[in-house]
């Protein structure tokens, strides 16, 4: 099992759908988990965290299933702005600040 | 405002002459990464910092050093770079350990060696 697997995607959706992501881990150990988001050429940049029980920034939902090691990501009523690549992101073997990222879903956003 | 800058930003460069690429961060952040990005191979971490004069192997760093001799710089130097380290690195800083916090990229430097 790779240590963070993501469906790499192109997810194709018109403006105002409902699209989510999944991600499963390998490392039962991991303690953090991150959505990063990736705009074509640029830097990721932290789209939001991932905690226990859930959390929603906007139009965004996160949600963690530590038995199933399995995070998932909702975009509700997409936009166009929101067309990226997004990585699942999670904490790795180490200690010190080593992240293991998924190779991010692919998002295009149609008018 | 915080920053983290990375030079050059695009580079192209022949088989076996040394190169570095800089880093450098203004948020006093403790934690630095070097990271490559390859297509259908994500982002794979190279070397990492903990602090000054303290640096570890991450995933993939044959080929590549670091140092850190300052807290605001983290350069990676290739010594005698080969065709298969052309790829886009990033720099990375955060504030604490654990990987729990945010990391803050640099804007990236595309490297080709011919």
């Amino acid at each position: 099992r790779k240590e963070v697997e993501q469906d790499p995607g192109p997810f194709n959706v018109p403006e105002g759908a409902t699209v989510a992501f999944n991600c499963t881990y390998s490392n039962s150990a991991s303690q953090s988990f991150f959505w990063y988001r990736q705009d074509c050429r640029k830097e990721p940049k932290l789209l939001m965290s991932v905690y226990s029980s859930g959390n929603e920034d906007g139009r965004f939902t996160a949600q963690l299933n530590r038995a199933s090691q399995y995070i998932s990501l909702l975009i509700r009523d997409s936009k166009l702005s929101d067309s990226a690549t997004y990585l699942c992101v999670v904490n790795g073997r180490g200690s010190q600040g080593n992240l293991i990222f998924g190779k991010g879903t692919k998002l295009s956003v149609k008018p | 405002e915080a920053q983290v800058t990375q030079n050059p930003r695009y580079l192209i460069t022949v088989t076996g002459k040394k190169l570095t690429v800089t880093c450098s961060q203004n948020m006093n952040h403790e934690y630095m990464s070097w990271y490559r990005q390859d297509p259908g191979l994500g982002l794979r971490q190279i070397y990492y910092s903990m602090n000054v004069e303290v640096t570890d192997k991450g995933d993939v760093p044959e080929g590549y050093k670091v140092s850190r001799k300052e807290k605001r710089n983290f350069p990676l130097i290739l010594e005698s770079p080969s065709p298969n380290q052309t790829s886009l690195y990033f720099c990375a800083t955060h504030v604490g350990s654990g990987g729990t916090d945010t990391q803050y990229f640099g804007p990236g430097t595309r490297l080709t060696v011919l």
